[in-house]
């Protein structure tokens, strides 16, 4: 089956600085790669995602980089604040898979400091 | 729109006692899921479910059970806990192919 690889799994930069975390994936066939967000005490949140016929995709501080021939991909978080300290979940969807069942990255505990 | 609810949010139980964990939704997906989560290993999928009556294996399903007897409900249920299902479980819903997972807040379950 699918496996996925995250890293760093704890990153800390300072207030403004640029964060990057990075997965590699198995599954050649994977098709759509979201990341998710976490904070203390609830669930995931979708923040971003890339399906395999794009390269990269932003949303205002948050881009998300595909690489097809590698297998990877990453997120970045520019401009970073207080309040993007939480866990970031790299995920992906097997090959012929139809609705959510993604595997999951191991997680990174962000944390930014003031 | 409550979204997705879990209940409880906190359990602890001895090995060997058996309880199910709900998870209801009012967003009318048909996708529905249970995931774990443990320290290091970030999110693994137990079970999960595309319609009522239908229910497949995830990664890690043994110990487990699940049904789906209405859109809303997917409930699961461990048999005879042991300490090794120890972890923090969420229950997932999505409308379709490839698209956003809603997760609940979780159930944190201790086996002693």
């Amino acid at each position: 089956g699918e496996n996925v690889e995250q890293h760093p799994s704890t990153l800390s930069v300072q207030e403004g600085d640029s964060a990057v975390i990075k997965c590699t994936y198995s599954d050649s066939a994977s098709n759509y790669f979201p990341w998710y967000k976490q904070e203390l005490g609830k669930g995931p949140q979708l923040i971003i995602d890339i399906r395999s016929n794009v390269g990269e995709k932003k949303d205002q501080r948050i881009a998300v980089t595909l690489n097809k021939t590698a297998k990877h991909f990453s997120l970045h978080i520019t401009e970073t604040q207080p309040e993007d300290s939480a866990v970031y979940f790299c995920a992906a969807t097997p090959g012929g898979t139809s609705y959510g069942k993604l595997t999951f990255g191991q997680g990174t505990i962000l944390t930014v400091h003031p | 729109n409550a979204g997705v609810t879990q209940t409880p949010k906190f359990q602890v139980l001895k090995t060997g006692q058996s309880m199910t964990l709900q998870c209801a939704q009012d967003m009318n997906h048909e996708y529905m899921s249970w995931y774990r989560q443990d320290p290091g290993m970030g999110l693994r999928l137990i079970h999960y479910s595309v319609g009522a009556g239908i229910t497949d294996q995830g990664e890690v399903p043994n110990g487990y059970n699940v049904s789906r007897s209405t859109t809303e409900d997917f409930p699961l249920r461990l048999l005879s806990a042991a300490p090794s299902q120890t972890s923090v479980y969420f229950c997932a819903t999505g409308g379709g192919w490839g698209g956003e997972l809603f997760f609940g807040e979780g159930s944190r379950l201790t086996v002693l």
